[in-house]
């Protein structure tokens, strides 16, 4: 059964910590994974995408890691901001009718 | 990247109304937008895939005749739902899909906050 899991559920750190979430996937055939940052209250952004190829992809202090061995993926924030309080989703596309999976999310908020 | 309009941003309907919602991929043509379906805290689920010219595809236990989807142009996809009743308050996201030679890209709308008095 294809599944994305993200964990953990929900974080709270400080401002100006760094964070690491966890996305693990079992789909198959892979197509390729993205990381989107959610407001409360608004529409998913694109944080970044990688095909199977791609280890790793950053955007700013967003860090994304991909094994597509493990399925695993991992998104680091660094240096936290308040503005980075959100939910991130882990969506992978699979081939063959270019199918995609949500995940839950982990809602990350950032106290000052 | 690729801009997604989607109107409008709140609305508040009475049950038995009906209430449709738009999404247009403003610099670019879309042959296949995707509307989802969000309760708080949770995350998209996809209600159904919609196609230009061509009928949407509704994902199992989405009612067709609940939520009309029509994809006239390459840039605009509406969805309309239908005597409304208070259990179909969500937040509704459509996306444009930009297929590439290696991947494909979505774009999203800022989401339709539906209310059902």
């Amino acid at each position: 059964k294809n599944q994305v899991e993200q964990s953990p559920q929900s974080l709270i750190i400080l401002e100006g910590k760094n964070c690491t979430l966890q996305c693990n996937y079992t789909v198959s055939p892979f197509s390729n994974l993205r990381w989107y940052k959610q407001d409360t209250g608004r529409g998913p952004v694109s944080l970044t995408i990688m095909t199977f190829s791609e280890n790793t992809k950053s955007n700013g202090r967003y860090t994304a890691t991909l094994d597509a061995d493990t399925k695993q993926s991992s998104l680091h924030i660094t240096a936290s901001q308040l503005s980075d309080s959100a939910s991130y989703i882990c969506v992978v596309t699979y081939t063959g009718g270019f199918k995609t999976i949500f995940g839950a999310g982990t809602r990350l908020f950032v106290k000052a | 990247g690729a801009v997604v309009s989607q109107h409008p941003s709140r609305v508040i309907c009475k049950s038995g109304t009906s209430v449709k919602i738009e999404c247009r991929s403003l610099d670019f043509q879309a042959t296949t937008m995707f509307w989802y379906r969000q309760f708080p805290k949770q995350s998209l689920m996809l209600m159904a895939t919609s196609n230009e010219g061509s009928k949407a595809t509704y994902e199992q236990g989405v009612e067709k005749d609940k939520f009309l989807i029509n994809h006239a142009s390459l840039t605009l996809s509406t969805l309309t739902v239908t005597s409304a009743h208070p259990e179909d308050s969500s937040f509704y996201i459509c996306s444009a899909r930009v297929a590439g030679r290696f991947n494909e890209k979505l774009f999203f709308g800022s989401g339709t906050q539906l209310s059902v008095l």
